[in-house]
């Protein structure tokens, strides 16, 4: 089946410190890979996407790379900010229509 | 411009009620989506709609559980005589292109179910 697998949090940090938050997928066929973030209060949305390996995803200063020999998408950040505190989730999409989500990573900032 | 709003926003059920609850996608939008999300978990697929046709009801957890959307845009996720382990938010996406072409979806801000 599909699954993802993410780093477990809570993950704390300083202002400006960098951020890594590991996902790794077991998926039959080949996915398209995302990262979903949710800020307090609010909806779901879309931080970043990959369809094909080698491919980096990146927005709002965050990055992630389909790596295929090590089944990986993982998240990055060189220098982070309170307004990054939110619950940040890998998925995969095998179909090209449902999404298989991780159980999301809480990540929190501090001034 | 408007999103994907859902309502009501919190619903209290006593165990064996049942529920309906509503998604208004983004106007235009040929896909919706449901999920289920239990507390510290992702969200689970429920089931997908192109237009007015439930393509894939395969993640509905039991025949409790029925969604429509019969004129291609409002959906309606029903829950027949609830039980406990129904406690949980329900979001709806949706996106503007049918399935088969990767593409955003939009989250709603979910309902929150619980059962008493």
């Amino acid at each position: 089946g599909n699954s993802v697998t993410q780093m477990e949090g809570p993950v704390t940090l300083s202002e400006e410190a960098f951020l890594t938050i590991n996902c790794t997928y077991t998926a039959t066929g080949y996915p398209s890979l995302f990262w979903y973030v949710q800020y307090p209060g609010e909806g779901l949305q879309l931080l970043l996407k990959a369809t094909k390996a080698d491919d980096k995803g990146s927005n709002k200063g965050f990055e992630a790379t389909y790596r295929k020999e090590t089944t990986s998408f993982h998240l990055e950040k060189g220098s982070v900010q309170v307004s990054d505190s939110a619950v940040y989730f890998c998925a995969l999409s095998v179909d090209d229509y449902k999404l298989s989500f991780g159980a999301g990573t809480t990540v929190t900032v501090r001034a | 411009g408007a999103g994907v709003s859902q309502s009501p926003r919190y619903k209290v059920a006593k165990r064996g009620q049942d529920v309906a609850l509503r998604c208004d996608p983004i106007s235009g939008h040929v896909s919706l989506f449901w999920y289920q999300q239990a507390l510290g978990q992702g969200p689970e697929f429920l089931t997908y709609f192109q237009n007015e046709a439930q393509l894939d009801k395969s993640g509905l957890p039991s025949d409790r559980f029925f969604a429509e959307r019969p004129e291609g845009s409002v959906s309606t996720l029903k829950i027949q005589r609830t039980q406990q382990e129904d406690s949980a938010v329900y979001l709806c996406a949706s996106s503007p292109r049918p399935s088969g072409e990767t593409d955003t979806q939009y989250f709603g801000p979910g309902t929150r179910l619980t059962v008493l």
